[in-house]
């Protein structure tokens, strides 16, 4: 058990489309993060979640909608992406929001791709 | 704005060598770092950490040193292997309200049998 799970691996879908992306983790922390990783640049923060509580918007846009119904589970629900948003989403969790050191455990991220 | 920059998109290394990856920070506020190792098609694990208050951290074949007065930090691998190829990415989080990790773009490493 790797601790965070992604599904789906890979997600291939049209600009009218909808669809979600899930996360779970097995780790009994209480916050958890989206996180986006387009090709050479930096992992970007999306979301933050805190014992169910989204505490951070990183300035996302709206067509990206974060649903986190209890602190095991994590939802990205997509609608009318643009090709750009094209790229590794991944989902991480730690113990708790707050203080400087704990470290995340990453789910295997789900490869998206808009066309 | 990049507070977190890694500025080799590679390293290759023999196997046997040393491999040093570098990293570079511009908040002072920061105060604890970390390494994560990604390989292709899985996303990144922690690799080896270090607060603030120390310079240097060792486990096994990962050394991570940090030098505050000059905001950089790096990675030893001694001795590099195979396997080690991926790549690496350091991140860095300070003290607030959230934890929030900022990340480099990250380094490829070759390690050459």
């Amino acid at each position: 058990e790797t601790g965070v799970t992604q599904t789906p691996r890979h997600l291939v879908m049209g600009m009218t489309n909808k669809k979600s992306l899930k996360c779970e983790q097995h780790l009994g922390h209480n916050a958890m993060y989206w996180y986006k990783q387009s090709a050479k640049k930096p992992l970007e923060l999306m979301f933050v979640y805190s014992l169910e509580e989204r505490v951070e918007n990183n300035s996302v846009p709206s067509r990206f909608s974060p649903e986190c119904p209890n602190s095991s589970h994590l939802f990205l629900h997509l609608h009318t992406l643009q090709p750009e948003d094209s790229a590794l989403y991944l989902c991480a969790s730690s113990q708790d929001v707050q203080g400087g050191d704990t470290e995340a455990f990453f789910g295997q991220g789900t490869r998206l791709t808009v066309v | 704005d990049q507070q977190v920059k890694q500025n080799s998109p590679s390293l290759s290394v023999q196997e046997g060598r040393i491999s040093i990856l570098n990293c570079d920070y511009t908040n002072s506020m920061f105060d604890y770092f970390l390494w994560y190792k990604k390989y292709p098609a899985e996303g990144p694990t922690f690799l080896i950490s270090i607060s603030s208050i120390k310079d240097k951290n060792e486990d096994g074949r990962f050394t991570v040193f940090l030098n505050k007065s000059a905001k950089h930090l790096s990675l030893h691998i001694v001795p590099s292997q195979p396997g080690d190829s991926a790549v690496y990415f350091c991140a860095a989080t300070g003290p607030g309200a959230f934890n929030k990790f900022y990340f480099g773009s990250g380094t490829k490493l070759n390690v050459k049998p």
